[in-house]
């Protein structure tokens, strides 16, 4: 059965600061990954989708690692800024399945 | 585009009592998901409706049922309403099935008195 780890649960930083984010999960047959965003008291928004094909995806200040076999990806978030601060989920669907398994999130607060 | 609106904002019931979250997307997506959202415990899927006229279970459907009305539209019921049915419920949609972005609506938080 796919388990979805984020750690740490929570994280504060100063704004300007390189920040990873930190997801794992138990089962490598993986089909995609994605990485959400959620603020307080609203829905989810999708922020990257990696695919099990590639290793990375990029948008704007984001960057997103896929290591299948380690079964890890990281969030990259350059130069955090106060509006960055929300909770990060990564989602995964395993291969031959149409369940996105979801960690519980990485509360991010950024300090100005 | 509105994306994918969900009513009611917030509900209150009392145990044993009826209710449907209803869903609705606009932007002529195939797949629709209905999660429920607990401290601790992440997002878990109750429903999929990989098309309009199919669904399928979840993680964690006892105590609901789903209707995919129309390719816009997937309802969520809750039959006798229980105290552990307290939640935040998300319905989402997607072009096609777990290979696109999900688009989440902004959610129902429902308590079960």
């Amino acid at each position: 059965k796919q388990e979805v780890t984020q750690i740490p649960a929570a994280l504060s930083v100063p704004e300007g600061e390189n920040l990873v984010l930190n997801c794992s999960f138990t089962d490598s047959a993986i089909y995609n990954l994605q990485w959400f965003r959620q603020d307080p008291g609203k829905g989810l928004t999708s922020l990257l989708l990696i695919q099990s094909s590639q290793r990375e995806q990029t948008s704007g200040r984001l960057n997103a690692s896929l290591d299948k076999s380690s079964g890890r990806s990281t969030l990259y978030i350059a130069a955090s800024q106060p509006g960055d601060s929300a909770t990060y989920l990564c989602a995964v669907l395993t291969s031959g399945t149409y369940k996105y398994i979801f960690g519980t999130g990485t509360r991010l607060k950024v300090l100005a | 585009n509105a994306g994918v609106t969900q009513t009611p904002k917030f509900q209150v019931l009392k145990t044993g009592q009826s209710m449907t979250l209803q869903c609705a997307q606009d932007m002529n997506h195939n797949s629709m998901y209905w999660y429920r959202q607990d401290p601790g415990m992440g997002l878990r899927l109750i429903y999929y409706s990989a098309s309009e006229g199919t669904t399928d279970k979840g993680e964690v459907p006892n105590g609901y049922n789903v209707s995919r009305l129309n390719k816009r539209e997937f309802s969520l019921r809750l039959e006798s309403a229980a105290p552990s049915q307290t939640s935040v419920y998300f319905c989402a949609s997607s072009e096609r099935g777990g290979e696109n972005i999900q688009y989440f609506g902004a959610g129902t938080r429902l308590s079960v008195l």
